[in-house]
C-alpha cells in the first residue's frame, strides 16, 4: 500500500499568516492527489485536485503543489473560517490512502 | 445538486452484520462511480471501497476486505454497504461519496454525503 505522509500534524497559527503543509507518498503518485478541508462534524471538503487545481468555489488563497512523491498545500493568508483539520488522498493506486491529517489551529 | 444522504447507522454487536444505505439525488446516479470512507471518532479519515458506475467492479480496503461487500442499485438511485462480522474497530461515520466524472473510478471525490454513525460495541 502507498503510506501519505503528512506534516505537519497540528499547526497553530494566526489570521494573516501564511502556511504549507505536506504529504509525500513513499512511492510515486503523478499527480493523483486530491486536498480536503473538515471541520467538526461535517464531511470533508475538498480544496484541491490532481495536485494544483483549486476547486470550484474555493478561495484563491489555497494553493497545491508537487507531483510524483512531494506535494503541498499553502494557505497564503489564513482567515478565521480556515481553521480546520486537513488531509491528502492519494487516489493512484488502490486501496487509496489518506494523510494522518493536519489540524491547524489558532494561536 | 448533488445530495447524498447516508442511513442505516446504529449500534450493533461485535461480529453481527450491518448494511448502510446512500441515497443518491440531483445528478445520473447509473453513470457515476461511488466510495464509502470512514472517520473512526477522533481519528483521520480512511478509504473504505468504490463501486464502478455499474457495480462490475470494486475495490476494497485490506481492513475490510472479505467482510464488507459494496453494492448498487441504479434503479433505485442508492448505493450500499453490507457490512458482516463487525469488529470495534470499525466504530466510525461512514461517508458515500461520488466520483467526479462519469463512467471512470479514479478517485476524484468531489461529493460527499454527511455521514452515518456505526457503533460496535456489546
Amino acid at each position: 500500500d502507498i503510506q501519505m505522509t503528512q506534516s505537519p500534524s497540528s499547526l497553530s497559527a494566526s489570521v494573516g499568516d501564511r502556511v504549507t503543509i505536506t504529504c509525500r507518498a513513499s512511492q510515486g503518485i503523478r499527480n493523483d492527489l486530491g486536498w480536503y478541508q473538515q471541520t467538526p462534524g461535517k464531511a470533508p471538503k475538498r480544496l484541491i485536485y490532481s495536485a494544483s487545481s483549486l476547486q470550484t468555489g474555493v478561495p484563491s488563497r489555497f494553493s497545491g503543489s508537487g507531483s510524483g512523491t512531494e506535494f503541498t498545500l499553502t494557505i497564503s493568508s489564513l482567515q478565521p473560517e480556515d481553521f480546520a483539520t486537513y488531509y491528502c488522498l492519494q487516489h493512484n493506486t488502490y486501496p487509496y490512502t489518506f494523510g494522518q491529517g493536519t489540524k491547524l489551529e489558532i494561536k | 445538486q448533488v445530495q447524498l444522504v447516508e442511513s442505516g447507522g446504529g449500534v450493533v454487536q461485535p461480529g453481527r452484520s450491518l448494511r448502510l444505505s446512500c441515497a443518491a439525488s440531483g445528478f445520473a446516479f447509473s453513470s457515476y462511480g461511488m466510495h464509502w470512507v470512514r472517520q473512526a471518532p477522533g481519528k483521520g479519515l480512511e478509504w473504505v471501497a468504490a463501486v464502478w458506475y455499474d457495480g462490475s467492479s470494486k475495490n476494497y480496503a485490506d481492513s475490510v476486505k472479505g467482510r464488507f461487500t459494496s453494492s448498487r442499485d441504479n434503479s433505485k438511485n442508492t448505493l450500499y454497504l453490507e457490512m458482516n462480522s463487525l469488529r470495534a474497530e470499525d466504530t466510525a461515520v461512514y461517508h458515500c461519496a461520488r466520483e467526479d466524472f462519469r463512467n471512470i473510478l479514479r478517485g476524484y471525490l468531489g461529493y460527499w454525503g454527511q455521514g452515518t454513525l456505526v457503533t460496535v460495541s456489546s
